[in-house]
Formats: structure tokens, C-alpha cells, sequence
């Protein structure tokens, strides 16, 4: 079975600043990773996904995230966030083995302010 | 391309009826379904897997005879919520994948908000 640990429930950052959020798993098998964003009343949209190869892995609207196996970790980083990036951030794991059913943190809301 | 549509977005029901939510996949043909309920400021749970004429598996914990899932075709699954109570208002979201691969991605629909009175 897979867990996935999202610390943070809520981020409040101004805008132009840098932001972490911050992702743990734990998992018994090799895992892909994801990160996902919802909208209000949208349904999710994926941001990156960590599947093999470089562990900086680089996403939409100028996203990127680091997985780290040591630290079993994927963060997600934004060098210079904006308003618009005011949302729902889920992390999210399937095993490697066999099948795409994903396990979801708990989500962080990231607050953009001017 | 990859778009997911659910309808309703929205509907309020009152208790001991049954509502039906459809999840459509508008440009590709979806092998397998998911079906995942939201509470608020919570997490996403995985309800069933659905593929394409079979019966659908049930995550531990959902019971099938309430929440009953369709997948008729590639493109579209139904989940019916049969004889609702207050308790099964929540956010229904739907995802759809071409293939059960776990690299294959899965493409999210806008979700269904459901209030039971």
C-alpha cells in the first residue's frame, strides 16, 4: 500500500516570491509521482509527472519538482508565483508494478497575494 | 484533446431518491474509468475502477450497492447513487485513461457536486 504525506494545508505566499510545497510518500513497491492542480470547482489537471530518468522534472506553467528516493520526497517548486497560481495542490503516487490507481495527499492550498 | 465532461456539475436530490452521474470522455476512448469521491478540504478517494464491459472493482470499503458504476462503452461511465442520504453529499469526480498502464495518465473531469437533503 501507498501513503502519500502533504504537510502543509495551506501555503500563503505573495506574489513574485519563490514557494515549496512540500510532498512525502511512503511506499512498500517503486512508485511514479505526481502533482496535480484544482481550480474551484474544476476537476484536477496535471502539473508533472515523475516517471524515470532525471529526477528534476519540469512541468506546466513553470512548475518543477525534485524526487528524492532517499528522503522518499517530490516537492514542488515555483521560482516566481502569480496570482493565477492560487489553487489546490494534490501530490499523488501509483506503483510501477502494475496498474494507474493513484493515492492522494491531502492537498495544499497555495494563497498567491499581491 | 483528452477531455473529460461530467454532467450534471451539480445536483440537489432529496433522500431515499437515486441520482445518476455521467462521466464522458469527448476525445479519446477510455479503456478504464475511475470514479473518486471529494470531501471538503480533503483528499481525493478512490471509489471503483471501471473498465469497459466488465463490472467495475470496488475500492475496500464502498459499497457496490449503493454506488453503482456502468461503463457501457469507451466513452462514457455512470455512477448512480441509489437511495441517497445526507451523508453521500460530497464531490464526485470521474477520470478516465486509455489504457491501465501505470504510466498511463488519467484525464480528469470537472466533478459533480452532490447535495443529498
Amino acid at each position: 500500500a501507498q501513503s502519500v504525506t502533504q504537510l502543509d494545508s495551506q501555503v500563503p505566499v505573495f506574489e513574485e516570491a519563490p514557494v515549496e510545497l512540500r510532498c512525502n510518500y511512503s511506499s512498500s513497491v517503486s512508485v511514479y509521482l505526481f502533482w496535480y492542480v484544482q481550480y474551484p470547482n474544476q476537476g484536477l489537471q496535471l502539473l508533472l509527472k515523475y516517471l524515470s530518468g532525471s529526477t528534476l522534472v519540469k512541468g506546466i506553467n513553470g512548475f518543477e519538482a525534485e524526487f528524492n528516493k532517499s528522503q522518499t520526497s517530490f516537492h514542488l517548486r515555483k521560482p516566481s508565483v502569480h496570482i493565477s497560481d492560487t489553487a489546490e495542490y494534490f501530490c499523488a503516487v501509483s506503483p510501477t508494478g502494475g496498474g494507474n490507481k493513484l493515492t492522494f495527499g491531502t492537498g495544499t492550498q497555495l494563497k498567491v497575494e499581491l | 484533446g483528452a477531455v473529460v465532461s461530467q454532467h450534471p456539475s451539480w445536483v440537489i436530490c432529496k433522500s431515499g431518491t437515486s441520482v445518476k452521474i455521467e462521466c464522458r470522455s469527448l476525445d479519446f476512448q477510455a479503456t478504464t474509468m475511475f470514479w473518486y469521491r471529494q470531501f471538503p478540504k480533503q483528499s481525493l478517494m478512490l471509489m471503483a475502477t471501471s473498465n469497459e464491459g466488465s463490472k467495475a472493482t470496488y475500492e475496500q470499503g464502498v459499497e457496490k450497492d449503493k454506488f453503482l458504476i456502468n461503463h457501457a462503452s469507451l466513452t462514457l461511465s455512470t455512477l448512480t447513487v441509489t437511495s441517497a442520504h445526507p451523508e453521500d453529499s460530497s464531490f464526485y469526480i470521474c477520470s478516465a485513461s486509455v489504457g491501465s498502464n501505470s504510466y498511463n495518465e488519467q484525464f480528469f473531469g470537472p466533478g459533480t457536486r452532490l447535495t443529498v437533503l
